[in-house]
């Protein structure tokens, strides 16, 4: 099973504000099969990021992925106040298909 | 538009049977594999089981295998998990997801509680 690391787990920032949040990998992940999802308590998740890089339907280019076998990183411009919720990365290379424990972005 | 909506979540003793519904709606159905992800109060995500579109294919968690059995009516445009044996562990949101490894559109849960 691949587990997910992310760090760090809570970031306080401000709105306006860029932030780099980061996945790490214990193994490879397969073919870069890495989503990133945002999360409100209490709601569904929303998908982001697939592939490592490629955004979902309907997602602002704020929002961008990169990364690459075992370290990957979700980047957010401009942080606006709707972005403060949790963020979770997913690989699905290799069943079973892991989460990451999760980043909550906190209004400083 | 896209629109997934659970239900036959509840309260269950431990050792019981739950059946959750994920009733699919604004796409064509079977196109599309769907999964079963949940989420314990105040934890993180966890992948549950897959189908994928005509059901001839299916995957399980270690931590769900052999007790829960994902299935799908795609007359009825409807995804189901037949959960067995429940444990105090299973206590969560259940989330219907569309896709197999992805999902792109998710429902707003069910909430399972396995208590004695």
């Amino acid at each position: 099973e691949i587990v997910l690391t992310q760090s760090p787990g809570t970031l306080s920032l401000s709105p306006g504000e860029g932030v780099t949040l980061s996945c790490r990998a214990s193994q490879r992940v397969r073919s870069n099969y890495l989503a990133w999802y945002q999360q409100k308590p209490g709601q569904a998740p929303r998908l982001l990021i697939y592939g490592a890089s490629y955004r979902a339907t309907g997602i602002p280019d704020r929002f961008s992925g990169s990364g690459s076998g075992t370290d990957f990183t979700l980047t957010i411009s401009r942080l606006e106040p709707d972005d403060f919720r949790v963020y979770y990365c997913q690989q699905y290379g290799s069943p079973p298909y892991t989460f990451g424990q999760g980043t909550k972005l906190e209004i400083k | 538009e896209v629109q997934l909506v659970e239900s036959g979540g509840g309260v269950v003793r431990p050792g019981g049977s739950l059946r959750l519904s994920c009733a699919a709606s604004g796409f064509t159905f079977d196109d599309y594999g769907m999964s079963w992800v949940r989420q314990g109060p105040g934890k993180g995500l966890e992948w549950v089981s897959n189908i994928n579109w005509n059901g001839g294919s299916t995957g399980y968690a270690d931590s769900v295998k052999g007790r829960f059995t994902i299935s799908r009516d795609n007359a009825k445009n409807s995804l189901y998990l037949q959960m067995n044996s429940l444990r105090a562990e299973d206590t969560a949101f259940y989330f219907c997801a569309r896709g197999t490894v992805v999902g792109d559109y998710w429902g707003q849960g069910t909430l399972v509680t396995v208590s004695s």
